[in-house]
């Protein structure tokens, strides 16, 4: 099984900082999703990657494939920007492996 | 339309209760999930309909079952639950069911579920 790593656990930021959050796993898979929960619950989903980078705004997903490892960079963070966010891989049809999270905090 | 929706939002039973969550999606999607969340702790999975069909039961107790009666609708039926299975439960929906390229999923609000 897939061991899903997050750091940090906990991050924070005052705002206007460039922000990384940072996921290593240990078996290949065929994606890697970042995730966004804000309190309250509902799960947003930011970026689904199996190569190279995504641009969505203000957020910008890499990954290495052979290093196995995956960054999210927030970049003008804001206090909005404050949530957990969460790093899940693919293995193999249908099946997240979820990582424990990263709770990140904005302060104005 | 992009939303899943689930019903109720919050959800207060007795251990003796039998009680039933209502997942809702019109996006087409062929794949729906049900989660289990803990506070502070990712998503869980437990089970996984494809089609329509039962497609992973990632071994959760016969206290909760689960429901497909259509492409659109998923329930989750609850009966004789225990404290512990108080939690956030998540459905979740996706294009594409077995095999092939993995699609992104689109998560419900969630049902806070307590059990007393």
């Amino acid at each position: 099984k897939n061991e899903v790593e997050q750091s940090p656990q906990n991050l924070t930021a005052q705002e206007g900082e460039f922000i990384t959050i940072n996921c290593s796993y240990s078996v290949g898979i065929s994606a890697l999703h970042w995730l966004q929960q804000h309190p309250g619950g509902g799960i947003v989903s930011l970026f689904m990657l199996s190569s190279g980078k995504k641009k969505h705004g203000r957020l910008i997903a890499t990954i290495n494939i052979q290093e196995k490892h995956s960054s999210l960079h927030i970049t003008a963070s804001h206090p909005r920007d404050s949530a957990v966010y969460i790093c899940a891989v693919e293995e193999g049809a249908q099946k997240l492996v979820f990582g424990q999270g990263t709770r990140l905090t904005i302060n104005p | 339309d992009t939303e899943v929706t689930q019903t109720p939002k919050h959800l207060v039973m007795g251990m003796t209760n039998k009680k039933s969550l209502k997942c809702e999606q019109h996006m087409g999607h062929r794949a729906m999930y049900w989660y289990k969340q803990k506070a502070k702790k990712p998503p869980e999975l437990m089970f996984v309909y494809s089609y329509e069909k039962l497609s992973i039961n990632e071994s959760v107790p016969s206290r909760f079952s689960p429901e497909c009666p259509n492409s659109s609708l998923l329930n989750l039926h609850l009966h004789a639950l225990q404290p512990e299975d108080s939690a956030l439960y998540l459905c979740a929906s996706s294009q594409e069911g077995s095999g092939g390229p993995f699609y992104e999923q689109y998560f419900g609000p969630g049902t806070r579920l307590t059990v007393t």
